[in-house]
């Protein structure tokens, strides 16, 4: 079966520190994985999209690892700020007809002073 | 570009009434998505469009729910009958491509059906 497993589920970090996140996933035939910020009351936004051959990709403070083999992805958070505070969602995407997405619940993450 | 708009941003109806949710994707971008977002069950794709064409709508729940496509800049998901449990966020979403290129997400409409 098809799932995208996020952990935590929610995590609470003081500013300036430093934070991963989880996603392990189960879809086949894998095409790519994204990784989305969503703040409160917000779309979601993109932060990386990586495909099978990619191992580390940034943004900004943000940089998500791949390991295709484990099926698993991280998303590092450097020097976090007040700012960070959101959910982010890992989706990752399969190569069958249609192209399928398969959505993680989210990790909440608030950042205090 | 202002982006994905949708509207309204809100929507409170009763059980039984017709919903209409609209959204006008990014100019140029050939992929349309339609999301439902609830805390039980988190980010759902509903349906997706590509040129206008509905590709897959494996993930609209049942044939209560229907969406259009008539031209580039325009798209409806409609809800006939509501029920209290379509209640959520829906997001529009429209992309250049499906798998490299990154959703552009709208601001959402909340719909709660009393």
């Amino acid at each position: 079966k098809n799932q995208v497993e996020q952990s935590p589920q929610s995590l609470i970090i003081l500013e300036g520190k430093n934070c991963t996140l989880q996603c392990n996933y189960t879809v086949s035939p894998f095409s790519n994985l994204r990784w989305y910020k969503q703040d409160t009351g917000r779309g979601p936004v993109s932060l990386t999209i990586m495909t099978f051959s990619e191992n580390t990709k940034s943004n900004g403070r943000y940089t998500a690892t791949l390991d295709a083999d484990t099926k698993q992805s991280s998303l590092h958070i450097t020097a976090s700020q007040l700012s960070d505070s959101a959910s982010y969602i890992c989706v990752v995407s399969a190569t069958n007809t249609g192209n399928q997405f398969y959505f993680g619940t989210g990790t909440s993450l608030t950042v205090i002073p | 570009d202002a982006g994905v708009i949708q509207s309204p941003r809100h929507e409170v109806t009763e059980m039984g009434q017709e919903v209409t949710l609209r959204c006008k994707p990014i100019s140029g971008h050939d992929y349309l998505f339609w999301y439902r977002q609830t805390m039980m069950r988190g980010l759902e794709l509903l349906i997706y469009f590509n040129n206008n064409v509905p590709i897959d709508d494996s993930g609209m729940p049942e044939d209560r729910f229907s969406a259009k496509m008539p031209n580039a800049s325009f798209s409806t998901l409609k809800i006939q009958p509501s029920e209290p449990r379509d209640s959520a966020v829906y997001f529009c979403a429209s992309s250049l491509a499906l798998r490299r290129n990154e959703q552009f997400f709208g601001p959402g409409t909340r719909l709660t059906v009393l």
